[in-house]
């Protein structure tokens, strides 16, 4: 198995713009994971689907993020429009069995 | 919610050192505790984890914690550390109440230096 793919590998964009990262989970695991890491608040925990459903929003930081997963083999974070707080590194990560989670290599955003 | 606190954020200890990363967890019910460990460049990948049971489990590499439930710690170490041990390490936690693979709540990270 490939693992959890992400894409792009880094994303430089300009403040205002959208920004969409894309993650491929490993097949079989019906939960899916979207993290944000940085030096100040560390991984935080942005959403998370089971089945394709979103079971927990509560970590988006506002508005301007969404995510969707149209079926069990890929999902989308959105961000529009982007700001240069946004900057951060964002990991996908699935999982079949409860806290053993496979990360992808993570998408490098800044926003400038 | 549960809350994790990493003790330090940069060790640095030479080869055959022992290590002990301290690690503190917030949560009054049961909880499913695990370290991940970053090597540079690499993704996240789970060292070892804890369910119930022998509050001592062991892992990868060598890597051994232990669940010590009254004081909400959970301290990874390791014996003799090498420099491929280099990297970052990452405690997490989940509340074990066996609801479904929650979303974990990670600590800070602590970032451990090798020096040959």
């Amino acid at each position: 198995d490939a693992g959890v793919i992400q894409s792009p590998r880094h994303e430089v964009t300009e403040m205002g713009q959208e920004v969409t990262l894309r993650c491929k989970p490993i097949s079989g695991h019906d939960y899916l994971f979207w993290y944000r890491q940085t030096m100040m608040r560390g991984l935080e925990l942005l959403i998370y689907f089971n089945n394709n459903v979103p079971i927990d929003d509560s970590g988006m930081p506002e508005d301007r993020f969404s995510a969707k997963m149209p079926n069990a083999s890929f999902s989308t974070l959105k961000i529009q429009p982007s700001e240069p707080r946004d900057s951060a590194v964002y990991f996908c990560a699935s999982s079949l069995v409860v806290g053993q989670l496979f990360f992808g290599s993570g998408t490098q955003l800044s926003v400038l | 919610a549960q809350s994790v606190s990493q003790h330090n954020h940069h060790v640095i200890l030479s080869e055959a050192a022992s290590l002990e990363l301290g690690c503190n967890y917030s949560y009054g019910g049961t909880v499913n505790l695990f370290w991940y460990v970053q090597y540079p460049g690499q993704h996240l990948q789970l060292l070892l984890k804890y369910f119930s049971g022998d509050p001592l489990v062991k892992g990868i590499k060598g890597f051994e914690a232990e669940f010590i439930k009254s004081k909400f710690s959970f301290n990874l170490r390791k014996p003799s550390v090498q420099w491929s041990d280099t990297a970052e390490y990452f405690c997490a936690v989940n509340a074990g109440s066996g609801g479904g693979a929650d979303g974990l709540t990670f600590g800070k990270g602590t970032h451990l230096i090798i020096q040959p």
